[in-house]
């Protein structure tokens, strides 16, 4: 069975900071994995999608890797922004039926 | 550009009554998916559905059906709600695959349903 962690569960850093967002999952047979960010109470967002013959990709002041191998994905944020404060999670899309598993999340706080 | 739009927004319910959860997929999408998000939870796979026909099933409770209509649109039908069913309810809907790639799934803004 699939599972999906994500560590920290929640960091705080300054303003302009760069930082890493690790994600790892236990079965590498996926097809490919999404990052979201969810605000409080609201809907999900898709960041980024990256397949699972792709290693990167990059939107914006993000760039997510992969590496199917060893069940790792991060998320790079760089120059950080308070208006980033949200909750990150990443999902790996299931080989049989395509549904998303989902790992718990990693609670962003940018200080100004 | 079109986004996924569900309805209602707000829910609040009884114990032991029933709701109804509506999804409009992007235009031109064929895949409508399901999840369930408890508070502080990360989204829990319901059912999805392909070009009318279910085609997986997560841990959706048998209180719950659901079915994807000739328009594409989806309903989520609740019966016998409980209090644990008080979640926050997603529809995401995609284009199933198209250059030999399985695409991203695009969400709604979510149906808060609370039981009383």
């Amino acid at each position: 069975k699939q599972e999906v962690t994500q560590i920290p569960a929640a960091l705080s850093v300054p303003e302009g900071e760069n930082l890493v967002l690790n994600c790892s999952f236990t079965d590498s047979a996926i097809y490919n994995l999404q990052w979201f960010r969810q605000d409080p109470g609201k809907g999900l967002t898709s960041l980024l999608l990256i397949q699972s013959s792709q290693r990167e990709q990059t939107s914006g002041r993000l760039n997510a890797s992969l590496d199917k191998s060893s069940g790792r994905s991060t998320l790079y944020i760089a120059a950080s922004q308070p208006g980033d404060s949200a909750t990150y999670l990443c999902a790996v899309r299931d080989n049989q039926g395509g549904k998303l598993i989902f790992g718990q999340g990693t609670e962003l706080s940018v200080k100004p | 550009a079109a986004g996924v739009i569900q309805s209602p927004r707000h829910l609040i319910k009884e114990k032991r009554e029933t709701a109804t959860l509506k999804c409009y997929p992007i235009p031109r999408h064929d895949t409508v998916y399901w999840y369930q998000q408890g508070p502080g939870q990360d989204p829990q796979f319901l059912i999805s559905f392909y070009e009318k026909m279910q085609s997986d099933k997560g841990s959706i409770p048998d209180r719950f059906s659901a079915q994807q209509f000739s328009d594409y649109h989806s309903e989520l039908n609740m019966s016998s709600l409980e209090l644990g069913d008080s979640a926050l309810y997603f529809c995401a809907s995609s284009l199933y695959k198209r250059d030999g790639h399985y695409n991203e799934q695009f969400f709604g803004p979510g149906t808060r349903l609370t039981v009383l």
